[in-house]
């Protein structure tokens, strides 16, 4: 079980949109429609942002976005803003109850 | 509100076992729509799952720390506890307690997630 691989950062300017990519393989994240991604800042505890692929749970801003083609996820932030800057981790259901995350990215809000 | 707070010692020496137990609130942990898990974040790292339950007392390890790891569940107090033997260095994280909601028709995710505590190994 091998963590998924993320950029390690990624950067863009305020009302820019920025995709992060999350890499893994057919036994996780091809396999199956439960791929999430978190929101942590620093000192805090992550924060669901979307879940099975492209869900967004209530109270999540739309300008955050998922997607899915093969072995690769994908989430989308449109309009940048500066509370966007944080580090963000996808996580993948792996199969007989287990699951595997990202080595995250640090995006940054220029 | 569903709430989730770890609690347990701060700093475990070298070889002895980490003992962390999780306190749920605003929910029951016996519910049939969720299993909880515990995730950890060493320093300056990523996540890393180290484990599920389910009420039932159904267990799913990490492969890479299975042998080290037994996970509990305590549904007459709401709680559920991770035991982490022959700790090293390597060990020490920001410890993580989380929901888990039940996908269909198989599967689940993280979404409720504890404020973590730090855990450090140290003699």
């Amino acid at each position: 079980q091998s963590a998924l691989t993320q950029p390690a950062s990624v950067s863009g300017s305020p009302g820019q949109s920025i995709t992060i990519s999350c890499t893994g393989t057919s036994s996780d994240v091809g396999s199956y429609n439960l791929v999430s991604w978190y929101q942590q800042h620093p000192g805090k505890a992550p924060k669901l942002m979307i879940y099975e692929v492209s869900k967004r749970p209530s109270g999540v801003s739309n300008r955050f976005s998922g997607s899915k083609s093969g072995n690769t996820a994908s989430l989308t932030i449109s309009g940048l803003q500066a509370e966007d800057e944080a580090d963000y981790y996808c996580c993948s259901y792996a199969g007989s109850s287990t699951e595997v995350f990202g080595g995250g990215t640090k995006l940054t809000v220029l | 509100q569903l709430q989730l707070q770890e609690s347990g010692p701060g700093l475990v020496k070298p070889s002895e076992t980490l003992s962390l137990t999780c306190t749920v609130s605003g929910g029951s942990i016996s519910s049939s729509s969720y299993y909880w898990g515990w995730i950890r974040q060493p320093p300056g790292k990523g996540l890393e799952w180290i484990g599920s339950i389910y009420y039932s007392g159904s267990t799913y390890y990490n492969p890479s720390l299975k042998s080290r790891v037994t996970i509990s569940v305590d549904t007459s107090k709401n709680q559920f506890s991770l035991k982490l033997s022959s700790v090293t260095a390597a060990d020490t994280a920001v410890y993580y307690c989380a929901r888990h909601i039940k996908a269909l028709p198989f599967g689940y995710y993280p979404d409720y997630w504890g404020q973590g505590t730090l855990v450090t190994v140290s003699s």
